[in-house]
């Protein structure tokens, strides 16, 4: 099945702490995305890739950082700047002939800092 | 970008037609109208796009206005599990970016 996983599902971590999320997708997308979306809001834009070791900052990249080594990932990692980090963050794909718009989106980690 | 507007929600009759409707006066000619729907604690999923025409796909159609300025989303035959928010979205197409611009979208309760 093609798709993009993230995980793990859940994910707690105590104030102070940096923690990596996973993004791998097999739809040989070029562009790789990483949103956040607090209870109740849309989507805000993270970091943004659209080839291998390349990325480009999104509207709150601030406390986050991200690498893209490989097409299939695009991880994100949650470092202790972040000021506010507990969210769900959702992590999507797509191509530059879908327009790069027509994006496919990952079920989502939800992040908890305790 | 344009921005849009949409109802903060709306409820709906299972197996009757669902219109959600949105505003974009601000449009320009190259934008192009998303919408992206966003199940309970899952991520969004794409449903359909266009410029000017009218368009329909397994999933849904898209009305634009004529003046561009406005458009409805119809999902012919409601059922519980199109029960959802539902984003309209307006970008360049092809953009260089690429990212989307998600506002607080509409909350369509579909209800037996």
């Amino acid at each position: 099945d093609g798709g993009i996983t993230q995980s793990p599902k859940y994910l707690f971590r105590k104030e102070g702490q940096n923690v990596t999320l996973s993004c791998e997708q097999n739809l040989n997308h070029d562009a790789m995305y990483w949103y956040r979306q607090d209870p109740g809001q849309g989507l805000r834009l993270i970091y943004y890739s659209q080839i291998v070791n390349d990325f480009q900052k999104g509207d709150i990249a601030e406390g986050y950082s991200v690498s893209r080594e490989k097409k299939e990932s695009f991880p994100l990692t949650v470092t202790s700047a972040q000021k506010n980090p507990t969210a769900f963050y959702l992590c999507a794909s797509s191509t530059r002939q879908g327009g790069y718009y027509e994006q496919f989106f990952g079920p989502g980690t939800r992040l908890t800092v305790l | 970008d344009a921005k849009t507007t949409q109802p903060p929600s709306m409820d709906c009759a299972e197996g009757r037609a669902a219109n959600l409707p949105c505003n974009h006066s601000t449009i320009s000619g190259n934008e192009y109208v998303y919408w992206y729907r966003q199940i309970h604690s899952q991520g969004p999923q794409y449903i359909i796009h266009g410029l000017k025409n009218n368009e329909t796909n397994e999933m849904a159609s898209l009305i634009i206005t004529e003046d561009r300025k406005s458009s409805t989303l119809i999902l012919p035959h409601a059922t519980l599990r199109d029960t959802a928010v539902y984003y309209c979205i307006v970008r360049v197409g092809g953009g260089s970016q690429g990212n989307l611009i998600f506002g607080k979208g509409t909350k369509l309760s579909v209800k037996p």
